[in-house]
């Protein structure tokens, strides 16, 4: 049973658009909700992460949306690069305990 | 990077033999934890370390086991390697319990 539920399986957007990934969960008991970006041949690494505690968080170009009633967050990637193309994963918690990860989403941004 | 070191970063083997792979920190991290990851299902947890000789299992240890007797080693164990154990493993790190976890580069690992 998959914890996480997160789509797009892929993404394609132009150089300046704005792919947007969703995520969602059923366990109300999740309070951490890191976002982590894979590129190939390497582990994924910590992009930006959120409590629910707020409804939105800005890193630089990335942000999440959390929707606490619809149990659903998302990342979106402002003004995409080139450099941006890579696998993007959503991760639930309860703080202190173990991380269910969706299933990815690749994303190719075209120059 | 977070100091973590995979090895070995490739590895073909047989079905029926065993394989070991290991995960090396550098950090003096507390907490290490064993993913694969496959298409279509993300990463799953294998087992996972809270101190040396602490271990415990996760969604999928079937057919794994671990062993951590230094704070910096963390090792994974397919006694009889199968077929269905071909995947991406993933070693990660974590200093505390409100801290996220960092991963390392991956072991690809193919059982003929």
């Amino acid at each position: 049973q998959q914890q996480v539920k997160q789509s797009p399986q892929s993404l394609i957007v132009q150089k300046g658009g704005i792919p947007i990934i969703n995520c969602a969960y059923e366990n109300t008991a999740f309070d951490y909700f890191p976002w982590y970006q894979q590129f190939p041949g390497k582990g994924p690494a910590l992009l930006i992460a959120i409590r629910p505690d707020v409804s939105e968080k800005k890193e630089g170009r990335f942000t999440i949306s959390f929707n606490k009633s619809a149990k659903q967050f998302s990342l979106h990637i402002m003004d995409s690069q080139p450099g941006d193309s890579a696998t993007y994963f959503c991760a639930a918690s309860i703080i202190g305990n173990q991380f269910y990860f969706g299933t990815g989403t690749s994303l190719t941004v075209i120059p | 990077d977070a100091g973590i070191t995979q090895s070995p970063r490739h590895k073909v083997t047989e079905t029926g033999t065993p394989v070991t792979l290991r995960c090396h920190q550098t950090e003096n991290h507390r907490y290490m934890y064993w993913y694969r990851q496959d298409p279509g299902h993300g990463l799953r947890l294998i087992h996972y370390s809270y101190g040396v000789k602490d271990t415990d299992k996760g969604e999928v240890s079937d057919g794994y086991s671990v062993s951590r007797s230094k704070t910096e080693d963390f090792l994974l164990t397919l006694e009889s390697a199968t077929s269905s154990q071909t995947s991406v493993y993933f070693c990660a790190i974590r200093d505390s319990l409100d801290q996220p976890q960092h991963f390392g580069d991956g072991t690809r690992l193919s059982i003929l």
